[in-house]
């Protein structure tokens, strides 16, 4: 398996400009997490689905972040209009399932830069 | 509010030593804890989980420790490489994996 996939590994738009980041999870894996790295705030959870249903959006900063995980093979992160503040690592991860005892596999992540 | 602390410095270890990492919590109680190591550029890789009711757990020259009542979990590295280095970030994870809160990382250097 080529592990999760991450796409675009980078992306510099400017302010205003609509960002969508996507993920393939590993094939046979229910769960997927979206996550967001910075340097100030450390790996912060944004979203998670379970069998593509949102479990849980309560990380997701604001209006402007959007997440949509049409099938199990594929999800989205989207945020429209970007801000300069959004600039970080997004990764994408998945994992068997939500039992405790899955660990989860994290993509490359997409260093995205909003000037 | 909950709160998860790492080791705030690098750390800095002469090979062939016991690198002992830490992750303190607070105001949280924690089902399950899990380590990971993130090299630059990459994503974190799991490395080892240990749940409230255990108290240590071992993988290889890994060690885990769990202690509910200090609040605590310390990540050992015994006979420490340069290939070690890297940063480790500890993940606490609610009884029903509702929430998943990871530490800021620590930042582990192995000097030849």
């Amino acid at each position: 398996d080529a592990g999760v996939i991450q796409s675009p590994r980078h992306e510099v738009t400017e302010m205003g400009q609509e960002v969508t980041l996507r993920c393939k999870p590993i094939s046979g894996h229910n769960s997927l997490f979206w996550y967001r790295q910075t340097m100030m705030r450390g790996l912060e959870l944004l979203i998670y689905f379970n069998n593509n249903v949102p479990i849980d959006d309560s990380g997701m900063p604001e209006d402007r972040f959007s997440a949509k995980m049409p099938n199990a093979s594929f999800s989205t992160l989207k945020i429209q209009p970007s801000e300069p503040r959004d600039s970080a690592v997004y990764f994408c991860a998945s994992s068997l399932g939500l039992a405790e005892l899955n660990e989860q596999f994290f993509g490359p992540g997409t260093r995205l830069t909003v000037l | 509010s909950q709160k998860i602390e790492q080791n705030s410095e690098a750390l800095n270890i002469q090979e062939g030593k016991t690198a002992t990492l830490t992750c303190n919590y607070t105001n949280y109680s924690p089902a399950y804890l899990q380590w990971y190591r993130q090299d630059p550029g990459r994503g974190p890789v799991f490395l080892l989980l240990i749940r409230e009711n255990e108290k240590e757990k071992r993988k290889e020259r890994l060690k885990v420790t769990f202690d509910t009542t200090l609040k605590q979990s310390l990540f050992h590295i015994t006979a420490s490489q340069p290939a070690d280095s890297a940063t480790y970030l500890c993940a606490l994870l609610t009884s029903s994996a509702s929430k998943i809160i990871f530490g800021s990382g620590t930042r582990l250097s192995i000097r030849p």
